[in-house]
């Protein structure tokens, strides 16, 4: 079953611009971590925040946890062609079962 | 590294022909799962292995598909009979045992006529 929620479905900005993803998520979670897929290839791990973390960062990217409202956003900075993609939030059950949301479609037109 | 190895990449076959997908983990990583995506539903965790045994196979949609890992650098999925409904890109993913972060492999992409 599917446990996060990702919020767009679709986001298509200019480059050089910052892109903002949402995850909602149902129960309670050790992690929350964020993967990037290109098309036709495998998952890339992005960045993961524990549940006791409340933002971090690694480069462009920026990732926010709010456990009280079960949510979590991506935000990546100064957009790059290179970014088109689709991104996905999978929360951590357990010692190492993530579930998936349903992702959202990045597109950076240049 | 060579990364995650899956094989085949694409695969055809005709309703009820048993098919075998192949992963090969990252050497070194004790955690393997297979998981499915299709446009409806996303991707699904089918089953996960630790240290070569099965811990949660939950998400095998039904008794057609079986997942083997004989050692620590090979696992199959298996679908038997296959059935059009079982289009997907199939992944394979590794990972250490605790750390979270998983290593996907390119997909096999299979269709079923």
């Amino acid at each position: 079953s599917q446990q996060g929620e990702e919020d767009p479905q679709a986001l298509s900005i200019q480059e050089g611009e910052n892109a903002t993803m949402n995850c909602s998520y149902k129960t309670s979670i050790n992690n929350l971590q964020w993967y990037r897929q290109n098309s036709g290839r495998g998952l890339v791990h992005l960045i993961l925040i524990r549940s006791n973390e409340r933002e971090k960062h690694s480069g462009r990217l920026r990732v926010t946890l709010d456990t009280s409202k079960k949510s979590s956003s991506l935000l990546i900075t100064a957009s790059r062609a290179a970014d088109t993609a689709s991104y996905f939030c999978a929360t951590g059950e357990g010692a190492q079962k993530l579930v998936f949301g349903q992702g959202t479609r990045l597109t950076i037109n240049p | 590294d060579a990364g995650v190895i899956q094989s085949p990449r694409h695969e055809v076959t005709e309703m009820g022909q048993e098919v075998t997908l192949r992963c090969k983990p990252i050497s070194g990583h004790n955690s393997l799962f297979w998981y499915r995506q299709t446009m409806m539903r996303g991707l699904e965790l089918l089953i996960y292995f630790n240290n070569n045994v099965p811990i949660d196979d939950s998400g095998m949609p039904e008794d057609r598909f079986s997942a083997k890992m004989p050692n620590a650098s090979f696992s199959t999925l298996k679908i038997q009979p296959s059935e059009p409904r079982d289009s997907a890109v199939y992944f394979c993913a590794s990972s250490l045992w605790g750390s979270n972060e998983q290593f996907f492999g390119p997909g096999t992409r299979l269709t079923v006529l």
